[in-house]
């Protein structure tokens, strides 16, 4: 079955500096890969989305990237401010069958002052 | 802004109880969702509609059941409560596979 692979342990960077979160998948090659925010005791937000014959999209300060020979995105925040502290999920789309779509367990991010 | 809105953001029920929540979307989404969030376990997809009238089962749909009687809104239904659903239950609508779920803020269930 399809997995997803995020680091569960807490990212702590300095304001201003780039986050990097990393997501890995197994198996089947996704159709679409997506990143949201969510904070504490709320609902994710979408982020991005980017779809297998991509490489890179950004938005804003938001960067994702897409290796499907590394079976890995990446995710970056450039110039990071302490309002970007929360945990980032990484989710796929991919067809097994049917359309399935897993989420990983996220990584949280603290933007230290 | 379009909206994914819950009924309840807290609830506190009685292991045996019938427990409805309650989603509503105006975006005129087709594709709505209930998810379930527990630490460590990431999001897991309970059940999902495509369609008015119209459910299909997600990973993890025992003892759930949903209603879809019109587009915009989608009722999660637990049968009888048991202390293992205790969990935050997320729902969520979208607008076909190009496109990111829209959450709604959660409801946090607790299962005495």
């Amino acid at each position: 079955s399809q997995k997803i692979e995020q680091n569960s342990e807490a990212l702590n960077i300095q304001e201003g500096k780039t986050a990097t979160l990393t997501c890995n998948y197994t198996n089947y090659s996704p159709a679409y890969l997506q990143w949201y925010r969510q904070d504490p005791g709320r609902g994710p937000v979408f982020l991005l989305l980017i779809r297998e014959n991509e490489k890179e999209k950004r938005k804003e300060r938001l960067k994702v990237t897409f290796d499907t020979t590394l079976k890995q995105s990446l995710f970056h925040i450039t110039a990071s401010q302490p309002a970007d502290s929360a945990t980032y999920l990484c989710a796929l789309e991919y067809t097994s069958g049917t359309y399935k779509y897993i989420f990983g367990t996220g990584t949280r991010l603290k933007v230290l002052a | 802004d379009v909206k994914v809105t819950q009924s309840s953001r807290y609830l506190v029920k009685r292991t045996g109880e019938k427990v409805f929540l309650e989603c509503v979307q105006d975006m005129d989404h087709e594709n709505m969702f209930w998810y379930r969030q527990d630490p460590g376990l990431g999001l897991r997809l309970i059940y999902f509609s495509y369609d008015v009238k119209m459910k299909e089962k997600g990973d993890i749909p025992e003892g759930y059941s949903v209603s879809r009687e019109k587009k915009e809104r989608f009722s999660l239904i637990l049968e009888s409560a048991s202390t293992n659903q205790t969990s935050m239950y997320l729902c969520a609508s979208r607008d076909g596979t190009d496109y990111g779920y829209t959450f709604g803020s959660g409801t946090r269930l607790t299962v005495v």
